[in-house]
């Protein structure tokens, strides 16, 4: 899976720490995603983010933080979590949010366990 | 409001078998519908997609799914199931938020398909 990379693949921390997810997209794309997966859940659409812009926070709580310093990075910075927050964390990109045809990649995910 | 159900958590079914995993979506507008697959611990791969025009849509690994508009429903399917086809199946939606601001996918919360030897 070259096209959309996530790092760490695996993250462990207390509810006091302080840590960030990193994605990259390599596929010339516009949009940025993060999505939370939990357990017989639907995905959860957390940030989008197009041309670098934020375009939509979907009630996320302030203990998660996206940041998106260009077209081509994505992360998403975790400050005082709670344990219900432990899930896979997915990053995905598309062309961009103009047209409804595209469709979005996916990185293989972060799993966050919140201890 | 836009959402996609996917009824059955799981759906079991011998290789070499027909496979069907259901979908079914409510929508304002005009559907625009899409299936994707997730194996074990990899992120979610496009697999087709439904905009306009043909109502059966093929797309990778052979997988074909078929929207009909009178009962809301995009049904993948696979004329010939393989254990490797094993993994968790989402369809998804896409919101028309506005004429030009497709931000959201809605997904379904997902079915397991077992395909046993």
């Amino acid at each position: 899976e070259t096209g959309v990379t996530q790092t760490p693949r695996h993250l462990v921390m207390g509810m006091t720490n302080k840590k960030s997810l990193k994605c990259e997209q390599h596929l010339g794309h516009n949009a940025m995603y993060w999505y939370k997966q939990s357990a017989k859940k639907p995905l959860e659409l957390m940030f989008v983010y197009n041309f670098k812009e934020q375009t939509e926070n979907n009630s996320v709580p302030s203990r998660f933080s996206p940041e998106c310093p260009n077209s081509s990075h994505l992360f998403l910075h975790l400050h005082t979590l709670q344990p219900e927050d432990s899930a896979l964390y997915l990053c995905a990109s598309s062309q961009d949010t103009a047209s409804a045809s595209y469709e979005q990649y996916f990185g293989p995910g972060t799993r966050l366990t919140v201890t | 409001a836009q959402s996609v159900a996917q009824p059955e958590d799981q759906v079991n079914v011998a290789e070499g078998n027909p496979l069907t995993v259901k979908c079914t979506y409510s929508v304002s507008g005009n559907p625009y519908l899409f299936w994707y697959v997730q194996y074990p611990n990899r992120g979610l791969q496009f697999l087709l997609k439904y905009i306009t025009g043909d109502n059966l849509v093929k797309g990778s690994y052979g997988f074909e799914a078929e929207f009909n508009k009178s009962q809301t429903s995009f049904h993948l399917k696979k004329p010939s199931a393989l254990v490797s086809d094993s993994a968790l199946y989402f369809c998804a939606v896409r919101d028309i938020a506005g004429i030009y601001n497709f931000n959201k996918f809605y997904f379904g919360s997902g079915t397991k398909l077992n395909v046993k030897p």
